[in-house]
């Protein structure tokens, strides 16, 4: 059991490139999230969806958009990379329920230069 | 969302209990507590959580005040491997994430 699978695991990107980091999960959550954890942080808010066909911002969403293709899968996108956004970016998935655990993967190392 | 507020950091001995305070004194009647703790290197795992009574699992217990304004999770014998940094979260909806603060860094010493 997979569980939360994230790609790529470690990515160098210059100033204002482009790219997309992709997160599945094969649980059949309903719930999924990114999240960014910069040196001596704890997680922050990126974006999330609740269900399906809905995306939500999170504390910190400028600079990136997601797209939920489908139950499975949400994916991350940086449009025009700066180095603020160097970072560990995390993604989680769970049930819609306060009583139930998250998942998380195990993060993609992000460099901007 | 209601705050938790914990110690920055902590230190144990090896082999010995461990207990790791969490205070959220403005939690409501429907939230959830949940533990989650952080390795080096690597993402979020979740520990354990409950919302009234004291709850065991094979990783921890959790216990909560009577009157549910704080919380302890307890680790039973610490060992190397529990050296995380540990988030005390209040969870009061089923559809909204979960809020990370800076938790408690747990060092164990041999």
């Amino acid at each position: 059991n997979a569980g939360v699978t994230q790609t790529p695991k470690f990515q160098v990107l210059k100033t204002g490139q482009s790219m997309t980091l992709q997160c599945a999960q094969d649980m059949n959550h309903n719930s999924m999230y990114w999240y960014r954890q910069d040196p001596g942080m704890g997680l922050r808010l990126i974006y999330y969806s609740a269900s399906e066909g809905t995306t939500d911002k999170g504390e910190v969403p400028n600079g990136y958009n997601v797209s939920r293709l489908n139950k499975r899968e949400f994916s991350l996108r940086l449009e025009s990379a700066a180095p603020s956004q160097t970072s560990v970016y995390f993604c989680a998935s769970s049930e819609i329920s306060r009583n139930t655990e998250a998942f998380f993967g195990q993060g993609t190392r992000l460099t901007v230069v | 969302d209601a705050k938790t507020t914990q110690p920055n950091s902590m230190e144990s001995n090896e082999e010995e209990p461990v207990h790791l305070p969490c205070n959220h004194s403005t939690i409501s009647g429907t939230d959830y507590i949940h533990w989650y703790r952080q390795l080096p290197s690597q993402g979020p795992e979740y520990v354990i959580h409950g919302l009234t009574s004291n709850v065991n699992n094979r990783m921890a217990s959790l216990a909560i005040a009577e009157d549910r304004k704080s919380s302890t999770l307890i680790l039973h014998r610490a060992t190397l491997r529990d050296a995380a940094v540990y988030y005390c979260i209040l969870k009061f909806s089923g559809n909204t994430p979960l809020v990370f603060g800076k938790g408690t860094r747990l060092s164990v010493i041999a």
